[in-house]
């Protein structure tokens, strides 16, 4: 079954901490995307990658094939980067399957 | 350059009803997708459309539909709505389906079922 874990499911850290955020898959993907949504609702693209690192900003993401596993990590973390975040991967080029998301709060 | 627009922002309706939720993608996407998000669920896929074809369809019943249109608008319906059927529905758009594509998401419609 295709199936997408993240860890944690939620995460308090004070302002300036660097912050992982881990997602596991179960089989082989063409491609991996980590989202960040705000309340409210509107969901923002960070990364899209399928190997290797992309960076942004404060913002890496990592992604390991061999051991199925993506990182996405935070630099210098501030209150405003508090947000939901999703872990999304394609296996083969099916429909986008969601991990469960990381709720992450950043306190001043 | 306009983003994803996603129209009603807000929707109250009656079981039993039907609802209609629009959504425009970013000029030149051709590939529109929808999603449902609930607190018990997360997000799931309900739908892709490419060239007003669906493309593909998440495990959903038959009351949740979907078209896309020459200008690559798309379109969900949902008939004889129930209360489990209350979400925040979501659509993006990419320049064409598959995996190698990004997602421009918008920013919602938030139906509540009563």
């Amino acid at each position: 079954k295709n199936e997408v874990e993240q860890s944690p499911q939620n995460l308090t850290a004070q302002e300036g901490e660097f912050i992982t955020i881990n997602c596991s898959y179960s089989v082989g993907i063409s491609a991996l995307h980590w989202l960040q949504q705000h309340p409210g609702g509107g969901i923002v693209s960070l990364f899209m990658l399928s190997s290797g690192k992309k960076k942004h900003g404060r913002l890496i993401a990592t992604i390991n094939i061999q051991e199925k596993h993506s990182s996405l990590h935070i630099t210098a973390s501030h209150p405003r980067d508090s947000a939901v975040y999703i872990c999304a991967v394609h296996f083969g080029n099916e429909k986008l399957t969601f991990g469960t998301g990381t709720r992450l709060t950043i306190i001043p | 350059k306009a983003g994803v627009t996603q129209t009603p922002r807000y929707l109250i309706k009656t079981r039993g009803q039907q609802v209609t939720l629009s959504c425009s993608p970013i000029s030149g996407h051709r590939s529109v997708s929808w999603y449902q998000q609930t607190p018990g669920q997360g997000l799931q896929f309900l739908f892709e459309y490419f060239s007003e074809t669906q493309r593909n369809k998440g495990n959903f019943p038959g009351r949740f539909s979907g078209r896309q249109f020459s200008n690559s608008r798309s379109e969900m319906n949902v008939s004889t709505l129930e209360l489990g059927d209350s979400a925040l529905y979501l659509c993006a758009s990419s320049l064409e389906p598959g995996p190698m594509y990004g997602y421009t998401f918008g920013s919602g419609t938030r139906l509540t079922v009563v």
